[in-house]
């Protein structure tokens, strides 16, 4: 059974790095067809796609992130990890990884993990 | 790459039917039949419940039906339920690589 848990520093300060690790269990994040996304989610809006990475490590980014942002694969410990760098206030949100199949379909989701901006 | 539109909220009563649209462009919904939605409940993370415009997971009630015409799409509940009410958000390949989220619609049962 397919599980990811979301994990990382909960509170950044402006212009710093946010860094969060997605904890893969059930399948191999490596498995040809995997692939895996991070999606977030500011407090009352709506849901925000920020990249995904294939199970070959090729990236793709939202290009309103795509100077600031990373997504790399941890094989040997089943992880994705997601940088953003320079970070301000609009970072805030929930973020959450998920499993990619293709076509827009993200069908399986961690819980989600609060990440704060602020002095 | 703006988020597709949704309305901010839509209610009904218990065994109606909801139709919930997702407005986007002729370079995204338009040219793609790729559309998803997602149900989220309060404190929760989303849950897949349609896929490529009609397609519904397995276990996902097929009270759950997608259809898109031109640069809308559109989730609709049938028989609706206690246990719809949640936010649902679409999404939709918008090219390039590149996936753009909807604003979201509060389904309230009544």
């Amino acid at each position: 059974h397919l599980q990811l848990q979301e994990s990382g520093s909960g509170l950044v300060k402006p212009s710093q790095t946010l860094s969060l690790i997605c904890s893969v269990s059930g399948v191999s994040i490596s498995s040809g067809g995997s692939s895996w996304s991070w999606i977030r989610q500011p407090p009352g809006k709506g849901l925000e796609w920020i990249g995904y990475i294939y199970h070959s490590g090729n990236t793709y980014y939202n290009p309103s992130l795509k100077s600031r942002v990373s997504i790399s694969l941890d094989r040997s410990n089943n992880q994705i990890s997601l940088n953003l760098s320079a970070v301000i206030a609009a970072d805030t949100a929930v973020y959450y990884c998920a499993r990619y199949l293709g076509g827009s379909s993200f069908d399986e989701w961690g819980q989600g993990t609060q990440v704060t901006v602020s002095s | 790459q703006s988020a597709l539109t949704q309305p901010a909220s839509v209610s009904g009563s218990p065994g109606q039917s909801l139709t919930l649209s997702c407005t986007g462009t002729s370079s995204d919904i338009g040219t793609y039949n790729l559309v998803s939605w997602y149900q989220q409940h309060p404190g929760r993370g989303p849950k897949l419940i349609i896929y490529e415009g009609t397609k519904r997971p397995s276990g996902v009630s097929n009270r759950f039906s997608g259809s898109k015409s031109a640069n809308t799409a559109s989730l609709t509940i049938s028989g609706l339920q206690a246990e719809d009410e949640a936010h649902y958000y679409c999404c939709t390949y918008a090219g390039s690589a590149t996936y753009v989220f909807g604003t979201g619609t509060e389904v309230t049962v009544l």
